[in-house]
């Protein structure tokens, strides 16, 4: 199975500030990336796939890059809605894989 | 308004069964790959299986191959997922979840979810 490790696992910040999140893959899985945002108690929401590509109606200021094995989600000017966990999967090869997710919270 | 409705989930004992379903509604469901996932309480997600859209391919996570059955009835709109021989680590939160093709050709990400449906194994 492809080792997904995502760091940090939890972070906080405030609202304003520029968030990165780097998830890196045990192997190489080309652009075979998406990040999903979920808040407690409701289900994932797919922000991004194809590493790089938003998905529709997710707001600009979220952003994906990275290729091969190592990948990252940043968030340009953190918004209140925006305090969630997130979680990087990978959908090159069975078993699907997901990172252990990181929390970001209110500094 | 694309949607996956989960239900079936419950209280079952260990070793007991329990069939999973899932309600597709707004899209073409005979198009789509689907899957089940899983939260257990307090942890990350974990991928449980994947079916085409045709039904013809499966494919399934070591933690519960050989005590789970995914399938699918594409004249009902309507995904499953039969497990046998529960355990306790099987409790979780299941999601039903739509898989959308890539612009990369073959490979399938999950797009939309449904709100899960809870799993508790215990005496």
């Amino acid at each position: 199975a492809i080792q997904l490790t995502q760091f940090p696992s939890s972070l906080s910040a405030s609202v304003g500030d520029r968030v990165t999140i780097t998830c890196r893959a045990g192997q190489d899985i080309s652009r075979t990336l998406a990040w999903y945002q979920q808040k407690p108690g409701k289900a994932p929401t797919l922000l991004i796939y194809d590493a790089s590509t938003l998905e529709t109606g997710v707001p600009s200021r979220f952003s994906g890059s990275g290729s091969g094995t190592d990948f990252s989600l940043t968030i340009s000017s953190l918004q209140p809605e925006d305090f969630a966990t997130y979680y990087c999967q990978q959908f090159n090869t069975y078993p699907l894989t997901f990172g252990g997710g990181t929390k970001v919270e209110i500094k | 308004e694309v949607q996956v409705v989960e239900s079936g989930g419950g209280l079952v004992q260990p070793g007991g069964s329990l069939r999973l379903s899932c309600a597709a509604s707004g899209f073409t469901f005979s198009s789509y790959a689907l899957s089940w996932l899983r939260q257990a309480p307090g942890t990350g997600l974990e991928w449980v299986s994947t079916i085409s859209a045709s039904g013809a391919s499966t494919h399934y996570a070591d933690s519960v191959k050989g005590r789970s059955i995914i399938s699918r009835d594409n004249s009902k709109n309507t995904l499953f997922l039969q497990m046998n021989g529960l355990r306790a680590e099987d409790t979780a939160v299941f999601y039903c979840a739509r898989m959308y093709t890539s612009t990369f050709g073959y490979y399938y990400y999950i797009d939309v979810w449904g709100n899960g449906t809870a799993v508790t194994v215990s005496s």
